[in-house]
């Protein structure tokens, strides 16, 4: 798995897009991006994930840059609910084993 | 509602009693796996089942043991649990294809005295 790098913490106000960032310089050209949160001691929640275009679910939106060195995911409209540690992930779709590896994350606090 | 579901979601026990923490889903996953988390080392894998009576060790299998009889139960067992086994525990689960992108379930806190 290619290695992650994120901000260790980041603040948002309520309502307002929370960007997220996340490098991935070694990224090879068969390994996705994935992004998961966990909210305090709940179980990681898978988010979104994507290879070189923009993703968009009802959760967020998965921004890669054309490089595919970087990425940001958003969060359109943040609210307290989604303080958590956000995870960014970069593995191959199909590997022999299922286990993620989870790096340190950016605390994400959403602010009133 | 897909889901996964562990059960107790909090336990206190002893040392050596025998204890079970059940997993199940209900999406026809085939792939399932334990963590267990712990303050500054993140999430490791215990185990994890490809499918039905397919198991392997994780990264941290010592003391623990699986079984995959049915694809939607995945029991964790520890025989004689020891305090360096108190954690945060986590089941997943996840389609072949998807490995992933995996549900978690809520979590087991288990203090071992």
């Amino acid at each position: 798995d290619a290695k992650t790098t994120q901000p260790p913490s980041m603040d948002c106000a309520e309502g307002r897009a929370a960007n997220l960032p996340c490098n991935h310089s070694t990224i090879s050209g068969n390994e996705y991006v994935y992004w998961y949160r966990q909210i305090h001691s709940q179980g990681p929640q898978y988010i979104i994930h994507g290879l070189k275009n923009n993703e968009t679910n009802e959760m967020a939106s998965l921004i890669i840059t054309e490089d595919r060195k970087s990425s940001t995911l958003i969060l359109p409209h943040a609210t307290l609910r989604d303080t958590a540690v956000y995870y960014c992930i970069v593995r191959v779709q199909e590997t022999s084993g299922s286990r993620l590896t989870f790096g340190e994350g950016t605390q994400l606090t959403v602010n009133p | 509602e897909a889901q996964v579901t562990q059960n107790p979601r909090y336990l206190i026990t002893v040392t050596g009693k025998k204890l079970t923490v059940t997993c199940s889903q209900n999406m026809n996953h085939e792939y399932m796996s334990w963590y267990r988390q712990d303050p500054g080392l993140g999430l490791r894998q215990i185990y994890y089942s490809m499918n039905v009576e397919v198991t392997d060790k994780g990264d941290v299998p010592e003391g623990y043991k699986v079984s995959r009889k049915e694809k939607r139960n995945f029991p964790l067992i520890l025989e004689s649990p020891s305090p360096n086994q108190t954690s945060l525990y986590f089941c997943a689960s996840s389609r072949a294809g998807a490995k992933n992108i995996q549900y978690f379930g809520a979590g087991t806190r288990l203090s071992v005295l």
